[in-house]
């Protein structure tokens, strides 16, 4: 079975510094791997995937994030903090083995604070 | 371009009633979703739907009902509503329900249940 742990569940930077958001996923095949974004009442928005093309994987508004097998993360980096990026993130993971459509399973979220 | 929507946005409701929540997508992508959200679980699948007329049940089906007579249209429907389903609901879709895809969420519902 697929799993996705996201290391910190709260994470504070000030606005100009870098983000890193960690995630470790769990997987017994190739996997496709998700970053969401969740801004206060908003629905989830996609940042960024990882479907085993190229290892480091941009997405919108200056993210990005880095496959790395070896070490089963993908974490997520922007090197400069903005206000607007405060939201909850969520990494996923997509089951292959499911047998019923693009499965997701998520992390448990990162609450990101961008302090001035 | 509408994508996908949900409705009510907000529902309160009391022990016992039956609740449907709404979803509705305007790009005909064959595979819909609903999650639950709460504190500390991040979303969780309720049920899945492959196309009209075929319905699944996802990691947490009890106490739900689902339906899909046409590809637009997911509803959710709560038979009887406990405490319990106190929750964020996020309807989503994605086009072909291949592990490459992007799944697309709706704005969510925000149920109460007294």
């Amino acid at each position: 079975a697929q799993s996705v742990t996201q290391l910190d569940s709260h994470v504070s930077v000030s606005e100009g510094t870098p983000v890193l958001l960690r995630c470790n996923y769990s997987s017994s095949y190739s996997p496709s791997l998700f970053w969401y974004v969740q801004h206060p009442n908003k629905g989830l928005q996609l940042l960024l995937k990882y479907t085993s093309a190229a290892t480091l994987v941009k997405g919108i508004n200056g993210f990005e994030a880095e496959f790395k097998k070896s070490e089963t993360s993908f974490h997520l980096t922007k090197p400069s903090a903005h206000m607007s990026d405060a939201a909850e993130y969520f990494c996923v993971v997509s089951d292959p083995d499911w047998g019923g459509g693009n499965k997701l399973t998520f992390g448990t979220g990162t609450q990101l604070k961008v302090e001035l | 371009d509408a994508g996908i929507t949900q409705s009510p946005r907000y529902k309160i409701t009391e022990t016992g009633r039956q609740v449907t929540l709404m979803c509705h997508q305007t790009w005909s992508h064959s595979y819909m979703f609903w999650y639950r959200q709460d504190l500390g679980h991040g979303l969780r699948l309720i049920y899945y739907s492959a196309a009209a007329d075929i319905t699944d049940k996802g990691e947490v089906p009890d106490g739900y009902v689902v339906s899909r007579s046409k590809t637009e249209n997911f509803p959710l429907t709560l038979e009887s509503a406990t405490r319990s389903q106190t929750s964020v609901y996020f309807c989503a879709s994605s086009e072909h329900g291949q592990r490459t895809d992007t799944q697309y969420f709706g704005p969510g519902t925000r149920l109460t249940v007294l």
